[in-house]
């Protein structure tokens, strides 16, 4: 059962714009989030994180929103680079908790187009 | 990635054939994961470990065995390869746990035939 859930398979999205990808996740225990990239035959490399305490986070041209009422979160990309095209994965975990996992979803493949 | 290495990087293997796995740290990090990517499931926990000969199931355990002797090293062992086993597995290092701080190595490519 895929308590967190990218989905949108793919984006495409011209050189410049705005990519937005978007999360959804159905346990209300998770109080981490975070993306990861990954380009093909490498590992998934850390990109931005949120704490359930806050509701945004800021690093450069990458923002993560998190609803929390909503059980959402969304990935802003602005503008987009041709080097951000790769696969981009959501990742939850409940780490408060003891536990010691981070759910994955099933990532989107964004193409940002020169 | 720097301070963690899989090898091999990719493997044919026979059917009922046991394989084995290696990641290894330079990081003298405490927790180490083993996850398997497949398309339409994401990355999914098999096991990890939490110190030396510290280890637990995750949520796609069966079928696989983990041996951690030192500090650096985490074995994965798949005891009968099926063909259900053919994916790419992923090694992670994290200081603290919880979720923080992953490091993924670079995966290893199985393919059991």
């Amino acid at each position: 059962d895929q308590q967190v859930k990218q989905n949108s398979p793919s984006l495409s999205v011209q050189e410049g714009r705005i990519s937005i990808l978007n999360c959804d996740y159905t346990n209300s225990m998770f109080d981490y989030f975070l993306w990861y990239k990954k380009y093909p035959a490498e590992g998934p490399t850390f990109l931005i994180s949120i704490s359930s305490i806050k509701d945004k986070n800021e690093d450069g041209r990458f923002t993560v929103f998190l609803n929390k009422s909503a059980k959402h979160l969304s990935l802003h990309i602005v503008p987009s680079q041709p080097g951000d095209s790769a696969v981009y994965f959501c990742a939850a975990s409940a780490g408060q908790t003891g536990a010691n996992n981070l759910f994955f979803g099933t990532g989107t493949r964004l193409t940002v187009i020169p | 990635d720097a301070g963690i290495t899989q090898s091999p990087r990719h493997k044919v293997t026979e059917t009922g054939t046991p394989v084995t796995l290696r990641c290894h740290q330079t990081e003298n990090h405490r927790y180490m994961y083993w996850y398997r990517q497949d398309p339409g499931h994401g990355l999914r926990l098999i096991h990890y470990s939490y110190g030396v000969k510290d280890t637990d199931k995750g949520e796609v355990s069966d079928g696989y065995s983990v041996s951690r002797s030192k500090t650096e090293d985490f074995l994965l062992t798949l005891e009968s390869a099926t063909s259900s086993q053919t994916s790419v597995y992923f090694c992670a290092i994290s200081e603290s746990g919880g979720g923080y701080g992953y490091t993924f190595g670079s995966g290893t490519r199985l393919t059991v035939v």
